[in-house]
């Protein structure tokens, strides 16, 4: 079946440093992937998106990169601060079928 | 440029009724989907809608459906509410298919 794996458990970083968030799927072969930031109680905002030719996009302190081999992307929050702390959702967007596929989430916590 | 809003805020249905959600699109965008966010866990893609028709669907049965309007607003229905309906529904809506979207608050449903 499908499946799409965040980190399993909740991330703590001391301010300033670099988060590095995982998300691994398998089944499918997504055209983009997709990240997006999700406070309490709202729905998630959009960050970045990267498409399956490309191994990596960088928008301000975000860095994303996409291995289709390894099935892998990896997020990372550089020169974190406290108000990065939100839970990261992965998304894939599989051509086939038209179907949207959300991560469970990471929940990251940014340490003063 | 308004942002997707969507109403009502929260719903409290007794199982077996039926509900409709709705949503409204941010300006210019022709794109619309539907997802079920329970408790702790990712978006749950239902539907996706383009220029008023069903683009894509998630693993949903059909008792989920919705419509999208000339205007790109759109409704989720579901019918014979279960328990298990309890959730945040998402709305979220883009310009074409495969763009970054934008989603809007929520609506809060609990099925009693």
């Amino acid at each position: 079946s499908q499946k799409i794996e965040q980190n399993s458990e909740a991330l703590n970083i001391q301010e300033g440093k670099t988060a590095t968030l995982t998300c691994n799927y398998t089944n499918y072969s997504p055209a983009y992937l997709q990240w997006y930031r999700q406070d309490p109680g709202r729905g998630p905002v959009f960050l970045l998106l990267i498409r399956e030719n490309e191994k990596e996009k960088r928008k301000e302190r975000l860095k994303v990169t996409f291995d289709t081999t390894l099935k892998q992307s990896l997020f990372h929050i550089t020169a974190s601060q406290p108000a990065d702390s939100a839970t990261y959702l992965c998304a894939l967007d599989i051509r086939t079928g038209n179907q949207f596929y959300f991560g469970t989430g990471t929940s990251l916590t940014v340490i003063p | 440029e308004t942002g997707v809003t969507q109403s009502p805020t929260h719903l409290i249905k007794t199982r077996g009724q039926q509900v409709t959600l709705r949503c409204s699109s941010q300006s210019g965008h022709n794109t619309v989907s539907w997802y079920q966010q329970a408790l702790g866990q990712g978006p749950q893609f239902i539907f996706q809608y383009y220029r008023e028709e069903e683009n894509g669907r998630g693993n949903f049965p059909p008792r989920f459906s919705g419509l999208q309007f000339p205007n790109y607003s759109s409704e989720l229905n579901v019918n014979a509410l279960e328990l298990d309906d309890s959730a945040l529904y998402l709305c979220a809506s883009s310009f074409q298919v495969n763009n970054e979207q934008f989603f809007g608050p929520g609506t809060r449903l609990t099925v009693l």
